[in-house]
């Protein structure tokens, strides 16, 4: 089946410290990729949607530029929290779909940054 | 506005049992409904899926039952085990999808379940 990896799965770091989290697939090709950002016992939310070779779609709210998205390859897209604060801290989660048509998203394992 | 309603917010159900998870949708434009199933710590896993042309699709002890004109579909788990304990998702596009081209999923509040030995 479809895999994406997502590095690191965890990450502790000082105030102010920039965070680069990696999103890879693993065996498919993925023209899309998303950031979503989870807190404890609630849902997903979508942060932004990365376009290979195009920038990214920021939703409502996120500050683009403090999540920088880098959609370079076809398997590869990362997010940088910049100057992180502890507010930024939350699980982290891509996602990546198939370029084929009607094909599902996939997740990655999440990272989770904690920001002291 | 919530675009994916969710229901029940947390489930506690018996081992054997069954567990149902409903979910209420927007956007007819829409071909593909999946479901996720979340671990803590863990990112969301595809369980199911159904397109809508059928109304109901079974995978081992998992059910997705599709109501095209109620713009509702559940996720029935029979024989529910204690390893099934997870947070489950169900997910569609917003309704500003128009049914081609790109989309990004938007997922219900999720659903607690807890199944007690």
């Amino acid at each position: 089946g479809a895999v994406v990896s997502q590095h690191p799965s965890w990450v502790i770091c000082k105030s102010g410290t920039s965070v680069k989290i990696e999103c890879r697939s693993l065996d498919f090709q993925a023209t899309t990729m998303f950031w979503y950002r989870q807190f404890p016992k609630q849902s997903l939310m979508l942060m932004a949607t990365s376009n290979e070779g195009s920038k990214a779609t920021y939703e409502q709210g996120v500050e683009k530029d403090k999540f920088l998205i880098n959609h370079a390859s076809l398997t590869l897209s990362t997010l940088t929290v910049t100057s992180a604060h502890p507010e930024d801290s939350s699980f982290y989660i891509c996602s990546a779909r198939e370029t084929a048509v009607n094909q599902p998203q996939h997740f990655g394992d999440g990272t989770r940054l904690s920001i002291l | 506005q919530q675009q994916v309603k969710q229901s029940p917010q947390s489930l506690i159900v018996q081992k054997g049992g069954i567990s149902i998870i409903n979910c209420a949708y927007e956007n007819t434009a829409f071909d593909y409904f999946p479901w996720y199933q979340q671990f803590p710590g863990k990112g969301p896993a595809l369980l199911i899926a159904i397109r809508p042309d059928v109304s109901e699709k079974k995978e081992g002890r998992f059910t997705i039952s599709f109501n095209k004109s109620a713009k509702q579909f559940s996720l029935h788990i029979m024989d529910s085990q204690p390893g099934d304990s997870a947070t489950y998702f169900c997910a569609a596009p917003p309704p500003s999808y128009s049914g081609a081209g790109s989309y990004q999923l938007t997922f219900g509040k999720g659903t607690k379940l807890s199944v007690i030995p």
